[in-house]
């Protein structure tokens, strides 16, 4: 167990639709990363949140956005849902930002009908 | 830029085996570089990481050793067992690029008895 936790664990969806996972990162850690892993991508960073602020983007659709809460969990937001968004998103955190090991959430599988 | 390219699977062993997984990296500067596994079902565990040059890291009978000269950080161990059978991603985390990871696609192993 990695400490890091993610709901839910499961989402089927349509088309068109929005949601919401959230992840809680562990007792500790300020980084928060989302990942999302499909079997054509591969697995792809999204985003990075450092203590409420935003510190880095990688491969993010502007139909998803994120945020980190004073408390310091995170949610990631997915809207108009297409097919092709159907993937496992995974968060993890870090204590800081300085190439510091990741620690693993069991991830939400999302799926798009 | 960054990036990591790790041999192609599915890998498939027998038992008490020896395995090699190839990766190799492209990156500025000296990157830390990591090796996580992800069990069916489950996110991603760290297995071993290595922050320098000629540093190894070693885990559950697992080795890697930080080549500079050869960009590589290949993954072995000597006698593979069926419950090492699982998806293994090589990863380094760059210099000046904050915490954001860049994983290769990963390396499917199977273990028979």
């Amino acid at each position: 167990d990695s400490g890091v936790t993610q709901t839910p664990k499961h989402l089927i969806t349509a088309t068109g639709q929005r949601v919401t996972l959230r992840c809680s990162p562990r007792s500790g850690d300020l980084s928060v990363y989302w990942y999302q892993q499909s079997l054509d991508q591969g697995l792809q960073f999204l985003i990075q949140y450092y203590n409420g602020e935003e510190r880095a983007k990688g491969n993010i659709l502007e139909r998803f956005s994120a945020q980190q809460f004073p408390d310091l969990h995170s949610e990631l937001n997915l809207s108009s849902l297409e097919l092709g968004d159907s993937a496992l998103y995974f968060c993890a955190s870090s204590v800081g930002l300085n190439k510091e090991t990741q620690y693993f959430g069991p991830g939400t599988r999302l799926l798009v009908l | 830029g960054n990036s990591v390219t790790q041999m192609e699977g599915p890998v498939t062993l027998s038992e008490e085996a020896f395995l090699t997984i190839n990766c190799t990296y492209t990156a500025t500067g000296y990157p830390s570089l990591f090796w996580y596994v992800q069990y069916p079902g489950e996110g991603l565990q760290l297995l071993l990481k290595a922050t320098k040059a000629d540093d190894k890291g070693s885990n559950k009978g697992f080795e890697a050793t930080y080549r500079k000269e050869t960009t590589s950080f290949h993954l072995e161990k000597g006698s593979v067992q069926v419950s090492d059978s699982a998806v293994y991603f090589c990863a380094l985390i760059g210099t000046n690029t904050g915490n954001q990871f860049y994983f290769g696609t990963g390396t499917s192993l199977t273990v028979i008895p």
